[in-house]
């Protein structure tokens, strides 16, 4: 069956800009997370959803940084007037039920690189 | 701050090796803890979520323990192929009484194979 996808999977960005990034998550899973991965470095978790509500954003480096979920399936990350050192790949994740250790799905990851 | 830790950062070994690596993470508030596999530009692939004291896993030439008291698993890999070469990502997830327990990742430890 269908994965987690992510597009675009790759993105630059001129500094400044704004960028969209969007997670198409597992059908008719729960929750849906969103983690950010630097050069060099293990992924780190930006912000949660469980179906529309975002219930943990506390991952979330900026106010630049917004995440949505409006119907509890598709997710968007929206990083308003980028800079350097938001070039990272970023990940989306979903699971079947309240995420309670249980395994999240990812996608492939969108790499943004910010010039 | 939870504090992940992973190492080696690296390792290079010859086909047919065995290889392990570490994974050390707090010992208190444990919930469970993740394998993952990340090949580069495909999406990270779950290998094992463990949530019990001395549990083993297997899957293959793929097996892991964990240690919750002291706070560490281990990976083995039995009999290297160039197909292992992949980033190996342990998560930890701490309990708390919110749902969406998210994943706390280590730096990786990045294998190669070589034939």
């Amino acid at each position: 069956g269908a994965g987690v996808s992510q597009s675009p999977r790759y993105k630059v960005a001129k500094r400044g800009q704004d960028v969209a990034l969007r997670c198409d998550p597992i059908s008719g899973h729960v929750s849906l997370f969103w983690y950010q991965q630097a050069l060099g470095q293990g992924p780190e978790f930006l912000t949660y959803f469980q179906n529309e509500a975002q219930l943990d954003k506390s991952g979330l480096p900026s106010d630049r940084f917004f995440a949505e979920r409006p119907e509890g399936s598709v997710s968007t990350l929206k990083i308003q007037r980028t800079q350097q050192e938001d070039s990272a790949v970023y990940l989306c994740a979903s699971s079947l039920g309240l995420a309670g250790g249980g395994e999240q799905y990812f996608g492939p990851g969108t790499r943004l690189t910010v010039t | 701050i939870l504090n992940v830790e992973q190492s080696p950062q690296s390792l290079h070994v010859q086909e047919g090796d065995s290889t392990n690596f570490t994974c050390s993470f707090p010992s208190s508030n444990f919930y469970a803890l993740h394998w993952y596999r990340w090949e580069t530009a495909k999406s990270p692939e779950a290998l094992f979520v463990m949530t019990l004291n001395g549990d083993e896993k297997k899957k293959g030439r793929i097996s892991a323990t964990l240690n919750t008291k002291e706070g560490y698993s281990y990976l083995y890999i039995k009999g290297s192929q160039p197909e292992d070469s992949a980033t190996y990502l342990c998560a930890f997830v701490y309990w708390n009484n919110n749902a969406g327990n998210m994943l706390t990742f280590g730096g990786g430890t990045r294998l190669m194979v070589k034939p």
